[in-house]
């Protein structure tokens, strides 16, 4: 079974500080990564997409992808209370074409004034 | 909101009782999919489409079925609801020419007594 792990925090960081979450998976032959942020009670958010080694800027995230070490993550600059939310890592199932996508459990974000 | 909406948004029933939860989108995207989010697992597959009258099974599909006969309407019925089956149910559009990118409906809470 596809796995994606993610820690489930809270992370917490004070506010202007840079935020690290962090993702592993398992299926070698993933080739799309997703991360979505979730505030309570409302629906996944489609935030960055990366499908290349290493770095993806979109102004204050940055996704980091490492296929060899099967490894994403997401760096939130200049963090802000309202970044607080859950992250969630989806990974796609790189042996089907049907866009299928496994998800972590998310990790909890607060950021304190 | 990707055009995307679902009914009901809260819905609470009886055990043993059916139960058919809609999602609609507008904007004629050929694939769909049904997630379910508990504490402590994330999202997880339930069944996916990828076109009319075209469905199969995600991670976790028993006690659920689907029906697409129109490319705007995927519907999950819970053919006799259980207690386990008290979730948030998220639907989710993939955008043709990047169909791994999935963007999510506002989701139904569904209660089981």
């Amino acid at each position: 079974q596809k796995e994606v792990e993610q820690n489930s925090g809270p992370l917490s960081v004070p506010e202007g500080a840079i935020a690290s979450l962090n993702c592993t998976y398992s299926d070698r032959v993933s080739q799309s990564f997703f991360w979505y942020r979730q505030y309570s009670g409302k629906s996944p958010e489609l935030i960055m997409s990366i499908y290349s080694n290493g770095d993806k800027e979109d102004g204050r995230f940055t996704a980091q992808l490492n296929k060899a070490s099967q490894y994403v993550s997401l760096l939130i600059r200049d963090s802000q209370p309202s970044d607080s939310a859950t992250y969630l890592c989806a990974v796609n199932d790189g042996g089907t074409s049907y866009g299928k996508l496994t998800f972590g459990q998310g990790t909890i974000l607060t950021v304190h004034p | 909101d990707a055009g995307i909406t679902q009914s009901p948004r809260h819905k609470v029933t009886e055990t043993g009782t059916p139960v058919t939860l809609r999602c609609h989108q507008t904007e004629n995207h050929r694939y769909m999919y049904w997630y379910r989010q508990d504490p402590g697992h994330g999202l997880r597959l339930i069944h996916y489409s990828y076109g009319v009258k075209d469905t199969d099974k995600g991670e976790v599909s028993d006690g659920y079925s689907v029906s697409r006969s129109k490319t705007e309407d995927f519907l999950l019925t819970l053919e006799s609801a259980t207690s386990s089956q008290t979730s948030v149910y998220f639907c989710a559009i993939g955008r043709d020419g990047s169909t791994d990118t999935q963007y999510f409906g506002p989701g139904t809470r569904l209660t089981v007594l």
